[in-house]
């Protein structure tokens, strides 16, 4: 019940697509879902993050669609550069407790010029 | 502004040694830390959190401890590594358990 499935493993987009990164979850306690961008040799990095009183929201090229009846999130990425080639990690969590952040198995995006 | 350091950037070890891992947050007091471990194609695998000094808790059992000796220091340690131990470890923190955790860049351990 701990689970966030993460869709795909990899993906390659043109420039200037819109790539799509899916994730589901079980635990329906989970309210958040943040989004995190790791490039090679480092650690991931806070991208974006969405409570599920929301079914959408957008910070620049990055958007996050929500759905909690179908327990699903993604993350789509608006004219996509060449320098969002990275890996894409969903997580999800309960906040107000000891929170430990349950996170997908990510995906490795690449975007071709 | 809060930073997170970890060192080394990256360890070679035979099977059998200790290892001592260190990470420092700078910036702000009583952090959350947190110890994960990120095998190939997988995610990242919460290994121990703090949620102040000397207060461990363990997520996995397995060959590695944890110790928060001071407020903003979190070691990972280990008495006799296995080659089951390789891989890229990440520590992070967060202000408090409702703000998001922020990592550092990792030491990818290798076990010989």
């Amino acid at each position: 019940q701990q689970q966030v499935k993460q869709s795909p493993q990899s993906l390659i987009v043109q420039k200037g697509g819109i790539p799509i990164i899916n994730c589901a979850y079980e635990n329906t306690a989970f309210d958040y879902f943040p989004w995190y961008q790791q490039f090679p040799g480092k650690g991931p990095a806070l991208l974006i993050a969405i409570r599920p009183d929301v079914s959408e929201k957008k910070e620049g090229r990055f958007t996050i669609s929500f759905n909690k009846s179908a327990k699903q999130f993604s993350l789509h990425i608006m004219d996509s550069q060449p320098g969002d080639s990275a890996t894409y990690f969903c997580a999800a969590s309960k906040l107000g407790g000891n929170e430990k952040l349950t996170f997908g198995t990510g995906t490795r995006l690449t975007i071709i010029p | 502004s809060q930073t997170i350091h970890q060192w080394p950037a990256t360890l070679v070890q035979p099977v059998g040694s200790p290892l001592s891992l260190e990470c420092t947050v700078e910036g702000t007091s009583n952090p959350n830390l947190y110890w994960y471990r990120q095998a190939a194609g997988r995610g990242l695998q919460l290994l121990f959190y703090s949620v102040g000094i000397g207060q461990i808790s363990s997520e996995v059992p397995q060959n590695l401890s944890a110790s928060r000796p001071q407020d903003r220091q979190f070691i990972l340690s280990s008495k006799k590594l296995l080659l089951s131990d390789s891989g890229f470890y990440l520590c992070a923190w967060s202000a408090d358990t409702n703000q998001p955790q922020h990592f550092g860049d990792g030491t990818r351990l290798s076990i010989l």
